[in-house]
Parts: structure tokens; C-alpha cells; sequence
């Protein structure tokens, strides 16, 4: 069965640096876009950042841009975050997920995301 | 940006309720719209897809409609495990915003 398990959050100072791991299992990683979501304490959901399965292309929020990179190894089955420059708004927990695309006739229909890690949490505080 | 709006915040409702959620996209998305839902402390779980597909494993009561800029997620019956915070999410475009999610409650 499909296990995401992310790992690397803890606690960290603004300005500091953290990377997150998400292992994954179950699934072919090499055929699938993966995304980064974010929820920090209390509130709602916030997409993070997208790889896709080759790795070429990238997306990121506006809010992490310059200062996150997402990086896949997918002969460790393995998305990675690497956040820098830290600040006390980027606590959450990090959640990674899978990306899965439907089709009607061949043709895009929607881009959903079928399978969530259970989240690591990232606290970033003097 | 896509902006998505979802009402109501919050819902009072009692077990065998039919309810209905709402999400309004600043923009047509076509048909880009998925609906999570997710309890305290667990990572959200894929219910509907394509705005009206259902994931497999999803209870049938679940159900979702629309397409351009309005949608809506209804549950026929509700359960008592269906008290949870709802999310509903475009992915025409990113960033693939979520609405601020409508918080279910036993009446």
C-alpha cells in the first residue's frame, strides 16, 4: 500500500536552515508529481511547492520562494524540502503528498492529491 | 491567484443530516476542484475529485457538483465520524490554493 513518511522537522532559530525527507512506498515515485502542504497551528491548509516526476519542473508558493527547494531522489524514493532563511511564520507541520492527474478522453480533467504523509512539524522560534 | 472562498466557516448539524458546503473560485477553474477532509491531528484524505468524482473507498453519501467558479460538496447522512473540517482545492493553476475549510460539528 501507498506510505508517505516524512521526517527532519524539529525545532529551529529564524534564520536557520531544516530539510525534510519524505519516503515513499508502495507506488512506482518515478512516474508521480509530489507536492509540499503546509498547516500551520490552528489554521488551514497551504500549498508549499510541487516537483514533478522527472524533477524539471518546480513550483512554489510566494511565500517560500527564494528560500525553499524541492528536490526529489527517485533512486531513494525520497522528496526532499530544504528551507532556509527560516522565519517564526514558516512553523507548521509539513505534510508531503502524491499527485494523481484524471483524465476524460485523453484529456486533463483534474490534478488532485490521492495520498498524504501524516506531517512533521517545524517550529521555528528563539 | 486563485482565490477560493468556502462557506459556511463553521456548521452545527445532528447525525442523518443532509448537508451541503461551498467553495467559489475568484476565477472559472473548469472542473479543478477537489474536496478534503481532515479530523484533528491527522493529515487530510482525499473525497472528491474532478469536482464530482468520488475517490474510491469514500461512502457514497459523499457527493460533489459544479464546475466554472462554484461547487458544492454534500453528504446525504451524515455519520458521526463525518465531524471534521472540510477543505475544498483548486488545482487549475498554481499555487493550488484551499479554501479556509468549514468546520463540521454535532448539533
Amino acid at each position: 500500500q501507498v506510505q508517505l513518511v516524512e521526517s527532519g522537522g524539529g525545532v529551529v532559530q529564524p534564520g536557520g536552515s531544516l530539510r525534510l525527507s519524505c519516503a515513499a512506498s508502495g507506488f512506482s515515485f518515478n512516474d508521480f508529481g509530489m507536492h509540499w502542504v503546509r498547516q500551520a497551528p490552528g489554521k488551514g491548509l497551504e500549498w508549499v511547492a510541487f516537483i514533478r516526476f522527472d524533477g524539471r519542473i518546480r513550483n512554489y508558493a510566494d511565500s517560500v520562494k527564494g528560500r525553499f527547494t524541492v528536490s526529489r531522489d527517485n533512486s531513494k524514493n525520497t522528496l526532499y524540502l530544504q528551507m532556509a532563511s527560516l522565519r517564526a511564520e514558516d512553523t507548521a507541520v509539513y505534510y508531503c503528498a502524491k499527485e494523481r492527474i484524471s483524465t476524460v478522453r485523453g484529456v486533463i480533467s483534474s490534478v488532485y492529491f490521492d495520498y498524504w504523509g501524516q506531517g512533521t512539524l517545524v517550529s521555528v522560534s528563539s | 491567484d486563485i482565490q477560493m472562498t468556502q462557506s459556511p466557516s463553521s456548521l452545527s448539524a445532528s447525525v442523518g443530516d443532509r448537508v451541503t458546503i461551498t467553495c467559489r473560485a475568484s476565477q472559472s477553474i473548469s472542473s479543478y476542484l477537489n474536496w478534503y477532509l481532515q479530523k484533528p491531528g491527522k493529515a487530510p484524505k482525499l473525497l472528491i475529485y474532478a469536482a464530482s468524482s468520488v475517490q474510491s473507498g469514500v461512502p457514497s453519501r459523499f457527493s460533489g457538483s459544479g464546475s466554472g467558479t462554484d461547487f458544492t460538496l454534500t453528504i446525504s447522512s451524515l455519520q458521526p465520524e463525518d465531524f471534521a473540517t472540510y477543505y475544498c482545492q483548486q488545482s487549475y493553476s498554481t499555487p493550488y490554493s484551499f479554501g479556509l475549510g468549514t468546520q463540521l460539528e454535532i448539533k
